[in-house]
């Protein structure tokens, strides 16, 4: 039982635009959420994260909203970079457990 | 300062065999978490260890064990492996017990196939 859900594997997206990366959940008990990149070869990096008490944290070019109502999480990159061409995994975080979701492959064409 | 370490980065075995992986965490960190990524599954949780005491556990049969070590260094121990282990295993650290803020800092992992 899958209960953080990313529906879209892949995700490509022309450099300079808005990239949105969507993540869904189904425990309303999940009290903070988090975004990690992983780059082939590599271990997972932390992006950013949010508090189930806020809807919105930015940071740069980076931009998580919560939907607490719709359980859905997701994160806007802008302007989109070759650089942020990776996988990105969202994870919400309760009962003290990180329970990541499946991934989704971002590509950035120039 | 020197990042999380996890030997071997790669290994081959056969189907009952046993292993062991090995996590340095970086310098100071106290919270070790282990995590098994496959394709299509993402991360899932394995165990965590503060302090040497394990403090959360996901949902792996026994066969997967773990241990922490007074230095924080961690060890997991996969016996009687099965194809399906095969995966890449990811050791994760962090200052306190990672899991109030879920902001680890991950090794590069250890792949590991099992023919």
């Amino acid at each position: 039982d899958q209960q953080v859900k990313q529906n879209s594997p892949s995700l490509s997206v022309q450099e300079g635009r808005i990239s949105i990366l969507n993540c869904d959940y189904t425990n309303s008990m999940f009290d903070y959420f988090l975004w990690y990149k992983k780059y082939p070869a590599e271990g997972p990096t932390f992006l950013i994260s949010i508090s189930s008490i806020k809807d919105k944290n930015e940071d740069g070019r980076f931009t998580v909203f919560l939907n607490k109502s719709a359980k859905h999480l997701s994160l806007h990159i802008v302007p989109s970079q070759p650089g942020d061409s990776a996988v990105y995994f969202c994870a919400a975080l309760g009962n003290e457990k990180l329970t990541f979701g499946t991934g989704t492959r971002l590509t950035i064409i120039p | 300062k020197a990042g999380v370490t996890q030997t071997p980065r790669y290994l081959i075995k056969t189907r009952g065999q046993q292993v062991t992986l090995s996590c340095s965490p970086i310098s100071g960190h106290r919270s070790v978490s282990w995590y098994q990524q496959t394709p299509g599954q993402g991360l899932q949780f394995l165990f965590e260890y503060f302090s040497e005491t394990q403090r959360n556990k996901g949902n792996f049969p026994g066969r997967f064990s773990g241990r922490q070590f007074s230095n924080s260094r961690s060890e997991m121990n996969v016996s009687t492996l099965e194809l399906g282990d095969s995966a890449l295993y990811l050791c994760a650290s962090s200052l306190k017990t990672g899991l109030n803020t879920g902001e680890l800092f991950f090794g590069e992992g250890s792949r590991l196939t099992v023919l």
